[in-house]
C-alpha cells in the first residue's frame, strides 16, 4: 500500500526555467511533509518542508505547495538550475511518528544548460 | 562537525549469514532512524531509536532488528539473508524525535546479497 506517490519517475527542464515536482498521498493522518533531494552515492539531504495548517512554504528558489482537499503537494524550483539534477523525494509523517517518514518513490530532475 | 557515519560502506554476504551494520549519529543527536532504499520499494522505514529504546518500528520482518547504545550510536542486524535484502540501507540522527527535517541522514551502507 504506497501511501506516497510520486508518479512521474523523471522530469525534463531547461536551465532557467521552472521546475514542478508532484506527490499525491492517500493517508489524512499526515500532518507534516517533506522534500529531499539525493545525488547518487549519498544521503537524502533535507530541503524543505510544510505543515498540514499552512498551503505555501518558500525558501528561497523552493516553494512547497499544499493542497490538503485533494491530497497534493508540489514543490516548484524557480529557476532551475543544473546543480539541482538530482533524485527528489516527498515523504510524510503523522502525529507523534518522530523520525518516521513515508517516502515516495522518487523523481529523477535532470536540468540542461 | 562530522556527519552521520555509517559502516561499512559496501558489504557482499551469502545468503543465509547475518550481517551487523553500523552508524555513528551526529555528536550530541540522540534519535537514530534506519531506512531501506530498494529500486522497486523506495525508501522504507525500518526503525526508529531514542535514548535506547525503540519508539517506532516499520512493516518488516523479525529478521530485521536494531538497537541504540548509551552514545547513541546505532546498530543494525539482519539475519537469514535473503536475496532480497540487497538495498542501501541509510541512518539519520536527530537531535530528539521531532518530525524530519531534524534529521541528517549518512551515506548508507550498501549491501549485496548474492
Amino acid at each position: 500500500d504506497q501511501q506516497v506517490k510520486q508518479n512521474s519517475p523523471s522530469l525534463s527542464v531547461q536551465e532557467g526555467r521552472i521546475s514542478i515536482l508532484n506527490c499525491d498521498y492517500t493517508n489524512s493522518m499526515f500532518d507534516y511533509f517533506l522534500w529531499y533531494k539525493k545525488y547518487p552515492a549519498e544521503g537524502p539531504t533535507f530541503l524543505i518542508s510544510i505543515s498540514s495548517i499552512k498551503d505555501k512554504n518558500e525558501d528561497g528558489r523552493f516553494t512547497v505547495f499544499l493542497n490538503k482537499s485533494a491530497k497534493h503537494l508540489s514543490l516548484h524550483i524557480v529557476p532551475s538550475q543544473p546543480g539541482d539534477s538530482a533524485v527528489y523525494f516527498c515523504a510524510a509523517s503523522g502525529p507523534n511518528q518522530g523520525g518516521k517518514l513515508i517516502f515516495g518513490q522518487g523523481t529523477e530532475l535532470s536540468v540542461k544548460p | 562537525k562530522a556527519g552521520v557515519t555509517q559502516t561499512p560502506r559496501y558489504l557482499i554476504k551469502t545468503r543465509g549469514q547475518q550481517v551487523t551494520l553500523s552508524c555513528s549519529p551526529i555528536s550530541g543527536h540522540r534519535s537514530v532512524s534506519w531506512y531501506q532504499q530498494t529500486p522497486g520499494q523506495g525508501l522504507q522505514f525500518l526503525f526508529e531509536y531514542f535514548s535506547e529504546t525503540q519508539r517506532n518500528k516499520g512493516n518488516f520482518p523479525g529478521r530485521f532488528s536494531g538497537r541504540q547504545f548509551s552514545n547513541s550510536r546505532s546498530e543494525m542486524n539482519v539475519s537469514t539473508l535473503e536475496l532480497g535484502d540487497s538495498a542501501l540501507y541509510l541512518c539519520a540522527s536527530s537531535l530528539g524525535p521531532g518530525q524530519g527535517q531534524g534529521y541528517t541522514f549518512g551515506s548508507g551502507t550498501r549491501l549485496t546479497v548474492v
